[in-house]
């Protein structure tokens, strides 16, 4: 089975905090995704990667940006924490092809920032 | 773009069935996918249309018409542990990468 962690379930930071949001995945899957969802609209794309060190900006990258140091980790960074990004983070990971639609995703990670 | 269209609620019966609709607009579509979060939890997968027809996996099945932009998640003898959030997500334009709608709350009563 495939396995995607999250470092953390539950997170509250204050605004203007950096935040480190760790995802780690253990099936060698080449791509990996950092969403953000919130009531009423769905999974939206911040940033994904394709391979160590590769990032792709998705539909809202703003505020946020990424690193992949290594395959099996993603992490999503927040720079200066702020109250419109309280949100529940998920990270997901799927294969480069073949059944690369098939995503597969963390527990998420609940953020409110103060 | 991309748009995604699915109901924001769907209310059925235990034992029933239920079907929720998805409409997309797109540009080199590929395929059609389904997931299914609960409260609280991760979305996980449940199917795939890249051609059209109907897929069976269970209860579960998923249709798929191209030439209409769309398609729908049919649960069958439905159970108090479908109630859920259902999403659609359809890939293309040489993307990899599945855009979501916004979700369908479906809610099963006893």
């Amino acid at each position: 089975d495939v396995k995607v962690t999250q470092s953390s379930r539950y997170l509250v930071k204050r605004t203007g905090e950096k935040v480190f949001l760790e995802c780690v995945q253990d099936m060698d899957h080449e791509n990996m995704f950092w969403y953000r969802q919130d009531p009423g609209l769905g999974l939206r794309l911040i940033y994904f990667s394709y391979d160590v060190k590769m990032k792709e900006k998705g539909d809202i990258p703003e505020g946020y940006s990424v690193s992949r140091e290594k395959k099996e980790r993603f992490s999503l960074i927040l720079e200066s924490a702020s109250t419109n990004q309280t949100s529940m983070y998920l990270c997901a990971s799927s294969l480069i092809s073949g059944r690369s639609y098939e995503q597969y995703f963390g527990p998420g990670t609940r953020l409110t920032v103060t | 773009g991309q748009s995604l269209e699915q109901p924001s609620e769907v209310t059925a019966v235990e034992g029933a069935i239920v079907q929720i609709n998805c409409t997309y607009q797109t540009s080199g579509f590929y395929g059609l996918s389904w997931y299914q979060q609960h409260d609280g939890g991760a979305p996980t997968f449940l199917s795939y249309n890249g051609l059209d027809g109907l897929e069976e996996t269970g209860r579960f099945s998923s249709f798929l018409s191209r030439s209409d932009s769309y398609g729908y998640l049919l649960l069958q003898e439905l159970q108090m542990k479908d109630s859920a959030s259902y999403f659609c997500a359809v890939t293309s334009g040489g993307s990899y990468i599945p855009t979501f709608g916004r979700g369908t709350s479906l809610i099963v009563h006893p």
